[in-house]
């Protein structure tokens, strides 16, 4: 079966700092592999997108940048952190075949707090 | 105006109640409508998958889409404590609502 890792699962840096937030995906084969950020009361949004090794899509433009190295990795990073990126982090995958009709299998998410 | 919208609640029902969750969206070219359940601190499961209109269910489940309205809507009947979550309603795989919090009081 499919599962899905995300680390950490808490992270509290300081404003200006880097980021790096990884995410990897086993028991399937080229994914689609997803970023989202779930601020409260703001539903998810999605960040960023990749159908393959090297391929990214950016959904909304800010200071943050993804990153897909191997075929089920998926990292997430920031040169420096804002206090408005805190929120939480979700990275989800799918199986491969063409939106809108993926379902998507979302991992456990990391809690990011800018201080 | 918002792609979609969801009424955040909370909602407070007792064990057994009957529970309707509702989304409303704009855009009427959506073709696929999901809801997934978030427990505190864990990332969403899905619970239902939809295509255009019509019902569907799966166990105490049921989700409604009304295109014609553009508002869709999940039934959880008998429900039970273990519901108490996040549920939240998507769109075309990307749309999401904010979701409404759910207690379930034993």
């Amino acid at each position: 079966s499919q599962t899905i890792h995300q680390w950490p699962a808490t992270l509290v840096q300081p404003v200006g700092s880097p980021l790096s937030l990884e995410c990897t995906v086993e028991g399937t084969s080229n994914p689609n592999l997803y970023w989202y950020r779930q601020a409260a009361g703001r539903g998810l949004q999605l960040l960023f997108y990749s159908v393959g090794i090297g391929q990214i899509s950016s959904e909304v433009p800010q200071n943050l940048s993804a990153s897909r190295p191997q075929d089920r990795q998926f990292i997430l990073s920031s040169k420096k952190l804002l206090l408005s990126d805190s929120g939480f982090y979700l990275c989800a995958w799918s199986s491969g075949g063409i939106p809108p009709a993926e379902t998507q299998y979302f991992g456990p998410g990391t809690r990011l707090l800018v201080l | 105006q918002k792609e979609v919208e969801q009424d955040p609640g909370p909602l407070s029902v007792p064990e057994g109640a009957i529970v309707s969750l509702n989304c409303t969206y704009s855009n009427s070219a959506f073709q696929y409508f999901m809801w997934y359940r978030q427990y505190s601190r864990k990332g969403p499961e899905l619970l239902m998958y939809t295509y255009s209109s019509g019902n569907k269910e799966d166990g105490r489940f049921t989700a409604q889409v009304d295109k014609s309205s553009k508002y869709i809507s999940l039934f959880i009947r008998d429900s039970q404590p273990s519901d108490s979550a996040t549920y939240l309603c998507a769109m075309d795989q990307f749309y999401f609502g904010t979701g409404t919090s759910l207690t379930v009081i034993p």
